[in-house]
């Protein structure tokens, strides 16, 4: 399984655009980059997923290098919401056939702080 | 819509114990997924089910045994409770490779 590379923590300040990144540079190319997210005292939550192209939804963007070596999840407004750890996970969905399980690979994460 | 529910929320076992964890998927969801999360640590994959069959096991013993029924639900089970099965056990269904939705979790602690 492919691993993937994050700072243990990072700050922001509230309504200030945060670029959270993630290297993985043992990538395969049917490797989806997958990013959740877990508030505290709940489950982890869908943000984003892309394969090669940069990724807009309401919640985030997903910028991804050329060479898709590294990733970086931007929140362009950070809340106090948003306070949470941050987890970009590799998932392939396409190789191995029945015991491919598209299983979640949850590494320490990035626990964002967003100040006041 | 209901999201993803668990059930009990919390539990207290002694060590030798059984327990067994209940989910519900979201409506329309075919596969269910747990996963165990110790303090301090990203979830790790335990089960994935599938139309009722097993489609994955994580680095977990015996002891730890799940299934899904007909209507999709699932349960886990723990048998011959340790200490070190203290954790958050989460579930999450999703259509087999979509992006998968969790539940709460519960909240097993083992004395």
């Amino acid at each position: 399984d492919a691993k993937t590379t994050q700072p243990n923590s990072m700050e922001s300040n509230e309504e200030e655009p945060v670029h959270l990144p993630c290297n993985h540079s043992t990538i395969s190319g049917t490797d989806y980059i997958h990013w959740y997210r877990q508030l505290p005292s709940q489950g982890p939550e869908y943000v984003i997923h892309g394969l090669t192209s940069n990724v807009n939804n309401r919640m985030a963007s997903l910028a991804i290098a050329e060479d898709r070596k590294s990733s970086t999840l931007i929140l362009h407004r950070a809340t106090l919401r948003d306070a949470a750890v941050y987890y970009c996970i590799l998932r392939d969905v396409v190789r191995g056939g029945s015991s491919n399980t598209g299983k979640l690979i949850f590494g320490q994460g990035t626990t964002l702080q967003v100040k006041p | 819509d209901a999201g993803v529910t668990q059930s009990p929320t919390h539990l207290i076992k002694t060590r030798g114990q059984q327990v067994t964890l209940r989910c519900s998927p979201i409506s329309g969801h075919k596969s269910v997924s747990w996963y165990q999360q110790v303090l301090g640590q990203g979830p790790q994959f335990i089960f994935q089910y599938y139309e009722k069959e097993e489609r994955g096991r994580g680095n977990f013993p015996d002891r730890f045994s799940a299934r899904q029924f007909p209507n999709y639900s699932s349960e886990l089970n723990v048998n011959a409770l340790l200490l070190g099965d203290s954790a958050l056990y989460l579930c999450a269904s999703s259509l087999l490779y979509n992006e998968q939705f969790f539940g709460p979790g519960t909240r097993l602690t083992v004395l």
